[in-house]
């Protein structure tokens, strides 16, 4: 299947700090990315979803000023949590799908806040 | 957007063949059906897709009613490391805009030696 590449899996970045997760489609022209935050024994909880050149759909509840996402082009979305506070720590995925297609998930980037 | 039932959680053992049943009663005419896999600390992966009746791959089958209210994923055989949650999404494949990929409460499948 197609491959969706998430960087970095892993990152701790202190309190009021701001943290950027590129997701990237590496074989083909991703139409619209989304991004999703997963909490420990919980299902994935969609935040945004994002056409290539056009602003992010927010979920309810999510802060489009705290996460700002950036769909620059076909293959590369980015995820900025501005001000991290430790209640941020959480798992996050990104998808990417063209028409047509089932959608295609990177591996994931845990953020831990301290 | 339909939304999607599983069992929270399912345990089996080595060698059997595991079911799991998603309801989505108000799926509409163009909704797909898709089935995903994910371990801890990772991404969903893709398992099988369908629209009616059924369909196989290499790793599993899934089979749909006629009224298509319904769909039930089957692992054959499973093994140790089939234990992940297994997700059940349902919605439109082809679209000329984008649609949303909500997520459900997943099934948790434990399966023992």
């Amino acid at each position: 299947g197609a491959v969706v590449s998430q960087h970095p899996s892993r990152v701790i970045c202190k309190s009021g700090t701001s943290v950027k997760i590129e997701c990237r489609s590496l074989d083909f022209q991703a139409t619209t990315m989304f991004w999703y935050r997963q909490f420990p024994k919980q299902s994935l909880m969609l935040m945004a979803t994002s056409n290539e050149g056009s602003k992010a759909t927010y979920e309810q509840g999510v802060e489009k000023d705290k996460f700002l996402i950036n769909h620059a082009s076909l293959t590369l979305s980015t995820l900025t949590v501005t001000s991290a506070h430790p209640e941020d720590s959480s798992f996050y995925i990104c998808s990417a799908r063209t028409l047509n297609t089932e959608a295609f998930f990177g591996q994931g980037t845990r953020l831990t806040v301290v | 957007l339909a939304k999607t039932t599983q069992p929270v959680s399912m345990d089996s053992y080595e060698g059997q063949e595991v079911n799991i049943t998603c309801s989505h009663n108000n799926i509409a005419t163009n909704d797909y059906i898709t089935w995903y896999q994910q371990f801890p600390s990772q991404g969903p992966r893709f398992i099988i897709q369908g629209y009616k009746t059924k369909v196989t791959n290499e790793v599993a089958s899934l089979f749909i009613p006629a009224d298509r209210k319904s769909s039930t994923l089957s692992l054959p055989r499973v093994s140790l490391s089939d234990t992940a949650v297994y997700y059940c999404l349902v919605g439109d494949r082809v679209n000329t805009g984008f649609q949303k990929l909500v997520f459900g409460t997943g099934t948790r499948l434990l399966v023992s030696p």
